[in-house]
């Protein structure tokens, strides 16, 4: 496509209950990255996908936080049990470029998360 | 540890003054700079970003920038706002790794 795509764009959840949210980084874009945003606050960093390098997960907040990426394509962000304090808009972005040379990054529109 | 701070929360201008909102970064060496803007309801958009040679970079907008080693600062300028300006402004810095975003400064214009 012809930006970054992101879904759901909004989803209301129940305590306790799993979610999926779903990026598609533009074609060709080898570097990946999961930001959170709160009401409010900054782009909390939570995951960077470069290539086939291991992923960074330096900034997952806890185990119920995990993310995947299929080779240089989608990526899916997965909180288990979601907690109140998960709702934010949690953000992607993806970039032509990665490591010590990144070229600008690409956002999604976010998806919206609230627990109940 | 690498970090990215943005002094100011909230800043409010009246339109047609200067503004410069502040940023300094924490990193070993001179990270790439970055500034991004989030208008209401709007994705981040890029303003201009710094990787090496003139330290006074323009971006879109009318907005320009100043790398200054010396006070490890990415200060972003404008001499004229315009009601439009009205948004978030982050600055980021990527050392060897990740991007790292400030916790932005919400930039309020008055008529």
């Amino acid at each position: 496509g012809a930006g970054v795509s992101q879904s759901p764009s909004n989803k209301v959840t129940e305590k306790g209950k799993d979610v999926e949210l779903r990026c598609d980084p533009i074609s060709g874009h080898t570097a990946l990255y999961w930001y959170r945003q709160r009401l409010g606050q900054g782009l909390e960093f939570l995951i960077y996908f470069q290539g086939n390098s291991a992923p960074d997960k330096s900034g997952l907040p806890s185990d119920r936080f995990s993310a995947e990426r299929t080779g240089e394509s989608v990526s899916t962000l997965t909180i288990q049990r979601t907690q109140q304090e998960d709702s934010a808009v949690y953000l992607c972005a993806s970039s032509s470029q990665g490591g010590y040379n990144t070229g600008e990054l690409f956002f999604g529109e976010g998806s919206r998360l609230t627990v109940l | 540890a690498q970090s990215v701070t943005q002094p100011d929360i909230h800043i409010t201008v009246s339109e047609g003054a200067s503004l410069e909102l502040r940023c300094n970064y924490s990193y070993g060496a001179t990270p790439y700079l970055f500034w991004y803007v989030q208008s209401p309801g709007q994705g981040l958009q890029l303003l201009l970003k710094y990787f090496s040679g003139d330290t006074l970079v323009q971006g879109i907008k009318g907005f320009e920038a100043e790398f200054k080693r010396s006070q490890s600062s990415f200060n972003l300028r404008k001499p004229s706002v315009h009601w439009s300006d009205a948004a978030e402004y982050f600055c980021a810095a990527q050392g060897a790794q990740k991007l790292v975003f400030g916790q932005g400064t919400r930039l309020t214009i008055n008529p």
